[in-house]
């Protein structure tokens, strides 16, 4: 198989604090995994792509001093939304890519983050 | 550029009726792969099925099945005999090689199977 977990499920944070989010891959090794958020009955945003042990690559639009991403395993990515504000409120969803399987991407169970 | 459009945005069925998902891309690459995911209410993206450009041969796996028209830039989905737990939004999505495999997505389709 290809399990892609992340931790917490869901969060609930005061404006202002920084929740960190972490992205695992269980039964493969990811030099590359990537982040995305998804509003309301909308799509995929991707925010970045991470590779391990190299600095991410965000996309136009992502304040990568808002969203600090670190891949410092073949297995562990983390993404910390610093200083939270509500507009930060979203759904977030980590995917990785087997090494030996560049083509598809599977995806983890998301993580609900409301700041208040 | 790269584009995927799913141009039904919801789509409402009688359990045990067949449903065919839209999906239409463009890309001028002639190398690119597309997917299909599922993701239900509980929100985690299962994938379906991964289609490379160079194969065309429609796929049918259980209930499900794939339409790859390269002369359309059409990837649909059919679900046949649908049922309650199909209800889910369905993602259809394209990676191209000279863009590292980043995937765009479409806008998604929900479907409800109603009983």
């Amino acid at each position: 198989g290809a399990v892609v977990s992340q931790h917490p499920s869901r969060v609930i944070c005061k404006s202002g604090t920084s929740v960190k989010i972490e992205c695992r891959s269980l039964d493969f090794q990811a030099t590359t995994m990537f982040w995305y958020r998804q509003f309301p009955k909308k799509s995929l945003m991707l925010m970045a792509t991470s590779n391990e042990g190299s600095k991410a690559t965000y996309e136009q639009g992502v304040e990568k001093d808002k969203f600090l991403i670190n891949h410092a395993s073949l297995t562990l990515s983390t993404l910390t939304v610093t200083s939270a504000h509500p507009e930060d409120s979203s759904f977030y969803i980590c995917s990785a890519r087997r090494d030996r399987d560049e083509e598809t991407q599977y995806f983890g169970p998301g993580t609900r983050l409301l700041v208040l | 550029a790269q584009k995927v459009t799913q141009a039904q945005t919801e789509i409402s069925v009688v359990e045990k009726e067949d449903v065919t998902l839209d999906c239409v891309y463009e890309t001028r690459d002639t190398t690119y792969y597309l997917f299909w995911y599922k993701q239900p209410p509980s929100g985690e993206l299962v994938f379906l099925i991964r289609r490379n450009s160079f194969d065309e041969q429609n796929e049918i796996s259980g209930r499900y099945s794939w339409n790859f028209q390269k002369s359309t830039s059409s990837f649909n989905f059919t679900i046949t005999a649908s049922q309650v737990v199909d209800s889910a939004v369905y993602f259809c999505a394209l990676s191209m090689v000279f863009v590292g495999n980043m995937l765009t997505f479409g806008g998604g389709t929900r479907l409800m199977v109603k009983p």
